[in-house]
């Protein structure tokens, strides 16, 4: 069965501390895997997908496929990093995502 | 670029009735996908259309319908309400499928009573 898997329903940290946000998933075939944030009173919008292999707003992503991961990582977070994280699966040829739980960070200053 | 739009933004309907929402994608952009919100079982993936026709549904039962017109602009029609079908419901466009990203709208605030 394609189910992401988000441990975390909270992660709180300090300003300036390093943040992992955890993604796990299942998935027969070649992943496709995006990091998508919804900051408060805002929309869902896209951080970034593992495919472009890059850096958005400090937050970088590897797919570990032996371990089936794709956590989300930044090595000093800011307040504004502050915001519900969703990890997702692009499933098959069209635009299914299957979505985790999701993970609120909370950044205290 | 106007964003994807969502209306009503908020609806309020009775157990049995039906409702349609509406969602109006980026100008030149040709899929729209369909997506539930709830406390309990987060965001799940109700269809996608492209072109007029319905490529993907996901898990949801048949009084959950849409479609697409030839703008590419998109309505879902849910039947027979439930209290249970109290969700925000969100609609994304993407150009077409394959790589290219999904933008989503401000969603739909649905409350069953």
């Amino acid at each position: 069965a394609q189910r992401v898997t988000q441990p975390e329903k909270l992660l709180s940290v300090f300003k300036g501390a390093p943040v992992e946000l955890k993604c796990n998933y299942s998935y027969s075939g070649s992943p496709e895997l995006f990091w998508y944030v919804q900051y408060s009173r805002q929309r869902l919008q896209l951080l970034l997908r593992h495919i472009s292999r890059e850096s958005i707003k400090g937050f970088t992503a590897d797919l570990n496929k032996g371990e089936t991961s794709f956590h989300l990582k930044k090595p000093f977070a800011q307040e504004e990093d502050s915001a519900m994280y969703y990890c997702a699966l692009r499933s098959g040829g069209y635009n299914k995502l299957i979505f985790g739980a999701g993970t609120r960070l909370a950044v205290h200053p | 670029k106007a964003g994807v739009t969502q209306t009503p933004r908020y609806l309020i309907k009775t157990r049995g009735q039906q409702v349609t929402l509406s969602c109006s994608p980026i100008s030149g952009h040709r899929s729209v996908s369909w997506y539930q919100q709830t406390p309990g079982q987060g965001l799940q993936f109700l269809f996608e259309y492209f072109s007029e026709t319905q490529r993907n549904k996901g898990n949801f039962p048949g009084r959950f319908s849409g479609r697409q017109f030839s703008n590419s602009r998109s309505e879902m029609n849910v039947s027979t309400l439930e209290l249970g079908d109290s969700a925000l419901y969100l609609c994304a466009s993407s150009f077409v499928a394959g790589g290219y990203e999904q933008y989503f709208g401000p969603g739909t605030r649905l409350t069953v009573t």
